[in-house]
C-alpha cells in the first residue's frame, strides 16, 4: 500500500511569490494535518482537515491556507513568501479527527531566497 | 497556548551505554506519542501512551507517562548505532498534537 505521498518533494522559491504543496494520505485515511519543520526544531502544527472541513489551526498567518478535496487529498497553499518561510512541509494522515498515530510523508522542502 | 519541552537537546553516547530523554508539557494531556527522525527523514510513530502512569516497552526502548500525564520520558537500553536520530515526544490536548523540539541521539560506534 502507497503511503502518505507529498509533492514537490524540493522547491525554491523567491521572496512575495506563493507556493502550493500538495498531499495524498494513506488510502482509508480521511485526516490531513499540515506541519512546518525549520531545521534543528520539531514539526509545528498549522492545520487538520477532516472529511473537507477545517478542524483546527496553528498560530500562523492568514498567508497560509490550505484545502482538502473529496478525494481526502489536501493543498497547502502560502501567499508572499517570506524568508523565514523556509522549512520542510510535513504532511501527516490519520485514521479519524481524534490524534491517533500520525503517518507523515516525506515532506515538501522549500527554500526561499 | 500548550507548550511541549524536551530535554536534553542533544546526546553523544558510546554504542552500548544507555539513553534517556525527558518530556514535559505545560498543560494535562489525554495522551502522548513519541516518534523517530532519522536524519535526512520524516517522522516515524513510536508509541502513544494514554493512561496515567503507563509504562510501555518495545524490545530495548521503555517509554513513561508521568501520574500528573505532564511529563514522559523515553529510555534506550544498550544503543546501537541503528538507534541514531531526533526522537520527539508530541502532546495531545484536543485536537492538536504539540510537539517538542527534539532530542538528537548520536552514538559512536
Amino acid at each position: 500500500d502507497a503511503g502518505v505521498t507529498q509533492s514537490p518533494t524540493h522547491l525554491i522559491k523567491t521572496r512575495g511569490q506563493h507556493v502550493t504543496l500538495r498531499c495524498s494520505p494513506i488510502s482509508g485515511h480521511k485526516s490531513v494535518s499540515w506541519y512546518q519543520q525549520v531545521l534543528g526544531q520539531g514539526p509545528q502544527f498549522i492545520f487538520q482537515y477532516y472529511e473537507k472541513e477545517e478542524r483546527g489551526r496553528g498560530n500562523f498567518p492568514d498567508r497560509f491556507s490550505a484545502r482538502q478535496f473529496p478525494n481526502y487529498s489536501s493543498e497547502l497553499n502560502v501567499n508572499a513568501l517570506l524568508l523565514g518561510d523556509s522549512a520542510l512541509y510535513l504532511c501527516a494522515s490519520s485514521l479519524g479527527l481524534v490524534s491517533g498515530e500520525l503517518f507523515f510523508g516525506e515532506g515538501s522542502r522549500l527554500t526561499v531566497l | 497556548g500548550q507548550q511541549v519541552m524536551q530535554i536534553p537537546q542533544y546526546q553523544h553516547v558510546q554504542e552500548g551505554e544507555d539513553f534517556t530523554t525527558y518530556c514535559n508539557s505545560s498543560t494535562t494531556l489525554s495522551n502522548i506519542q513519541w516518534y523517530k527522525q532519522r536524519p535526512g527523514g520524516h517522522p516515524v510513530f513510536l508509541i502513544q501512551l494514554v493512561k496515567s502512569g503507563e509504562v510501555k516497552k518495545q524490545k530495548r526502548l521503555t517509554f513513561q507517562f508521568g501520574e500528573a500525564k505532564k511529563n514522559s520520558s523515553l529510555h534506550i537500553t544498550a544503543t546501537q548505532t541503528t538507534d541514531v536520530g531526533t526522537y520527539f515526544c508530541a502532546g495531545n490536548a484536543g485536537n492538536m498534537l504539540t510537539f517538542g523540539g527534539g532530542t538528537r541521539l548520536m552514538v559512536k560506534p
